[in-house]
């Protein structure tokens, strides 16, 4: 299957700050990526859809201002949790598809952010 | 009425065994079909999709698809222990590809 990166694996920050989660794509252009967060046994929840180049569909109740995604290249999304609460302490994931060229979405590693 | 309906197990068989994986869907406007896994504390992982009526293979695993009944599932042959793990049924419909995901179901092969 197609490699999609996800960095940072883990990450640890102070309430206040924010983080920065990067998503590629290694070996297919990405025309379409997905956030998604992930509570301990929980379902996937999706927060948002990015298209290359333009921006982001949330999710109802996702707050864009906290969580900003970005969608510069086809290889490139990012999620910057800002401003960061223990209660957004989560498993992130991303997904990546190329579309009608390949539809079926393949997932990154996942971030695991505690905020402290 | 919720969109993809997956028993949430968990589905114990021993070793060896088949396992079989059912899920169904709500809107008939459904497309593409995937089976994910999910191993616990990391991300699913693409097992399989399907978008035409009927079986398709791949090693161990077998989709199965039924858009009349709007049932869609996963036989996984001679069970192993490391396929212990959630598996997570998901739909797409029209052209933004989103996916819509079963609850998943948990399956444990016993050695």
């Amino acid at each position: 299957g197609a490699v999609v990166s996800q960095h940072p694996s883990r990450v640890i920050c102070k309430s206040g700050t924010s983080v920065k989660i990067e998503c590629r794509s290694l070996d297919f252009q990405a025309t379409t990526m997905f956030w998604y967060r992930q509570f301990p046994k929980k379902s996937l929840m999706l927060m948002a859809t990015s298209n290359e180049g333009s921006k982001a569909t949330y999710e109802q109740g996702v707050e864009k201002d906290k969580f900003l995604i970005n969608h510069a290249s086809l290889t490139l999304s990012t999620l910057t949790v800002t401003s960061a609460h223990p209660e957004d302490s989560s498993f992130y994931i991303c997904s990546a598809t190329s579309g009608i060229l390949r539809p079926e979405a393949f997932f990154g590693q996942g971030t695991r952010l505690t905020v402290v | 009425q919720k969109e993809v309906e997956q028993n949430s197990g968990p589905l114990s068989v021993p070793e060896g065994a088949i396992a079989s994986l059912n899920c169904t869907y709500s809107d008939r406007g459904s497309q593409s079909f995937f089976w994910y896994r999910q191993y616990s504390g990391k991300s699913p992982e693409l097992i399989m999709f399907i978008y035409s009526n009927g079986d398709k293979e791949d090693g161990r695993f077998t989709a199965q698809l039924n858009k009349a009944s709007q049932y869609v599932s996963l036989l996984i042959r001679d069970s192993q222990p490391s396929d212990s793990a959630t598996y997570l049924c998901a739909v797409t419909r029209g052209s933004n590809y989103k996916l819509t995901f079963g609850k998943g179901t948990l399956l444990t092969v016993n050695p």
